[in-house]
């Protein structure tokens, strides 16, 4: 039982380039969402989906795009890269029940 | 904005001591949730207290939640080393975690 996998573990772009962090979580997990972590600061959430095919923004979307085509998979879109989204990116899965269940992150880099 | 407000914003003690840590939150919750950071590394899901509970207990993890005053607190009794890490309170479910910025905690050999 993986949990919640993220990948890339570490990422370097340059401004305007774009990429898409993956995510997939192998719990049947209808509940998953997207956080970014800067430093000495708490999680913001960017976007969230209550199931397949239904997503929405959280406090910090700008510049991010997600999809849920799968119950599995929820990745992250970064358009046009730029300096300001240089963060640590979470993503997380829960059920209807408990607490979520969270990746082991993705620190991003945008030089 | 942020959901939770912990406090302290740091704590050091002896091993062996109990540290206790505060959340206050600003809205409405469904349930309260305590998470555990390592330095550099993905949350660890600690406890969940749902709004019609006051006090849960999880081994060495004790959590209250005051909903009149919009409060929580979490008391790790019997502290170890590998209790150093960061701890969040965060409000929220379906709808993603709205997280505080967290009690940095030092367990001191």
């Amino acid at each position: 039982n993986a949990g919640v996998t993220q990948t890339p573990k570490f990422q370097v772009l340059k401004t305007g380039q774009s990429m898409t962090l993956q995510c997939a979580q192998d719990m049947n997990h209808e509940y998953m969402s997207w956080y970014r972590q800067d430093p000495g600061m708490g999680l913001r959430l960017i976007h969230y989906s209550v199931g397949a095919g239904i997503t929405d923004q959280g406090e910090v979307p700008n510049g991010y795009n997600v999809s849920r085509s799968t119950t599995e998979d929820f990745p992250l879109r970064l358009l046009s890269a730029a300096p300001s989204q240089t963060s640590m990116y979470f993503c997380a899965s829960s059920d209807r029940v408990g607490g979520y269940t969270f990746g082991s992150g993705t620190r991003l880099t945008v030089v | 904005s942020q959901q939770g407000e912990e406090d302290p914003q740091a704590l050091s003690i002896q091993e062996g001591e109990n540290a206790t840590m505060n959340c206050s939150y600003k809205t409405s919750i469904n349930n309260l949730q305590w998470y555990r950071q390592n330095s550099g590394r993905g949350l660890v899901h600690l406890i969940l207290i749902r709004s019609n509970e006051r006090e849960k207990h999880s081994g060495r993890l004790r959590v209250t939640l005051d909903t009149s005053k919009k409060s929580s607190s979490l008391l790790i009794t019997a502290s170890r080393a590998a209790d150093t890490a960061s701890y969040f309170c965060a409000g929220g479910g379906a709808d993603g975690l709205t997280f505080g910025k967290g009690t940095h905690l030092i367990i001191q050999p």
